[in-house]
């Protein structure tokens, strides 16, 4: 059974743009959780996507959006890249009414 | 509100000896508690998990833990530790209202000597 994918595995971009980060859930998952990991600041909480609803929110600035698909692929999106916005973003999927999280291997996104 | 305290950033054991890596949590209603492993590089991988039941939880690679809910405590251990246990380990919370949301820990560094 394939795990959870993410992709680009590595993104570089500049101050002020946007980017798209994807996660592809494990087939039969229908709940996708994006987390931020940063030296300073730890693992922290985005949001959660269940069937295409945004079901949890975490204290992050509208800049950080997300949305789910019909198929249950989930992407999260960056407006206005700023330099603290470097990180790992990692994607959780787990089985519905389930709070086993099975992570993705993570997108590291460096800003410069 | 929920979070986690995991004491000692970095651990160092030689191989062999027993594995004893600290959390300490806070949660308003009863937790979810998990233990996570990272190795460079990679995502995170879900070591054991408590949700209701038995106290004592085993995990896979040998690791269990226990949660005392008196000391609201729920410490990792391994009898005895081995070169590829080398890696950051997170404790993570969470509730029965957003049990997917998940509270993390700093994280531990054990380093494993020869």
């Amino acid at each position: 059974k394939a795990g959870v994918t993410q992709t680009p595995r590595y993104l570089i971009k500049t101050r002020g743009q946007q980017v798209t980060l994807s996660c592809s859930p494990i087939s039969g998952h229908r709940s996708v959780s994006w987390y931020q990991q940063t030296p300073g600041q730890g693992l922290q909480f985005l949001f959660e996507y269940f069937s295409e609803t945004q079901r949890n929110k975490g204290n992050f600035p509208g800049r950080f959006s997300g949305r789910q698909f019909s198929n249950s692929r989930s992407e999260m999106n960056v407006s206005t890249l700023e330099l603290g916005d470097s990180a790992l973003y990692l994607c959780a999927s787990s089985f519905y009414m389930s709070n086993e999280q099975f992570f993705g291997p993570g997108t590291r996104l460096t800003v410069l | 509100a929920q979070s986690v305290t995991q004491l000692g950033s970095h651990v160092s054991v030689s191989e062999g000896a027993l594995v004893l890596l600290r959390c300490n949590y806070s949660s308003s209603v009863p937790p979810y508690l998990f233990w996570y492993v990272q190795y460079p590089n990679q995502g995170l991988q879900l070591l054991l998990k408590y949700t209701t039941g038995a106290t004592l939880v085993k995990g896979i690679n040998g690791f269990e833990a226990e949660f005392k809910k008196s000391e609201t405590s729920f410490h990792l251990t391994k009898p005895s530790a081995h070169m590829s246990d080398a890696a950051e380990y997170f404790c993570a919370v969470s509730d029965g209202n957003n049990f997917n949301k998940f509270y993390f820990g700093s994280g531990t560094k054990l380093n494993v000597k020869p």
